[in-house]
């Protein structure tokens, strides 16, 4: 079964601090692994994304970290900041975009 | 450049009533996805289509849903007769070639 099993289910964080979700898979045939970001009454928009070929990419203050062995990865947020406070998705697909399957998300919130 | 309109944003039914809802994708986008959010969950796809052809569509309800996107640009998504578990955020999205998946805002159905 094509699942996608993401933890917590809701983070309270302090500005300034890291914020960490956690992911995992169980098709070993995904091959590409997105986290979107969403804020209430908006659609899903792509904040960054990873491959099996490299264990680990950062944008900014986002970084994914990718354990092919484990079927695990995870977002960090660094320095998180109270704009940050949003739904986050993670998902896999066997195809780019073509198939996504999304995780149950996480309600993170940055308290200033 | 325009993203995925959607329309309408919210819609109000009583049950066993008909409801439609509309996507248009970014422009040169082939490629274009039907999601289901429920309430406090991952978008789960209903649809995905190449140009006019439904090419996955193993998870609508076919006895109620149906979709078509004529002409592969605009697309519609139908429900009839509406249930009260229809109640949900019904997102369209679209891709092109090798790229990320753009989500629209979606549209909120409650079926009362």
């Amino acid at each position: 079964q094509q699942q996608v099993k993401q933890s917590p289910q809701s983070l309270i964080v302090q500005k300034g601090g890291i914020s960490i979700i956690n992911c995992a898979y169980e098709n070993t045939a995904f091959d590409y692994f997105p986290w979107y970001q969403q804020f209430p009454g908006k659609g899903p928009a792509l904040l960054i994304a990873i491959r099996p070929d490299v264990s680990e990419k950062k944008e900014g203050r986002f970084t994914i970290s990718f354990n092919k062995s484990a079927k695990q990865f995870s977002l960090h947020i660094m320095d998180s900041q109270p704009g940050d406070s949003a739904t986050y998705f993670c998902a896999a697909s066997r195809q780019g975009a073509q198939k996504l399957v999304f995780g149950q998300g996480t309600r993170l919130t940055i308290n200033p | 450049e325009a993203g995925v309109v959607q329309s309408p944003r919210y819609k109000i039914i009583e049950k066993k009533q008909p409801v439609a809802f509309w996507c248009n994708p970014i422009s040169g986008h082939n490629t274009l996805y039907w999601y289901l959010q429920n309430l406090g969950q991952g978008p789960e796809l209903l649809i995905r289509y190449e140009n006019e052809e439904a090419v996955d569509d193993s998870q609508l309800p076919k006895d109620r849903f149906s979709a078509e996107r004529l002409k592969g640009v605009d697309s519609t998504l139908k429900i009839q007769p509406a249930e009260l578990g229809d109640s949900a955020v019904y997102l369209c999205a679209s891709s092109g070639l090798n790229t990320e998946a753009f989500f629209g805002q979606g549209t909120r159905l409650t079926v009362v």
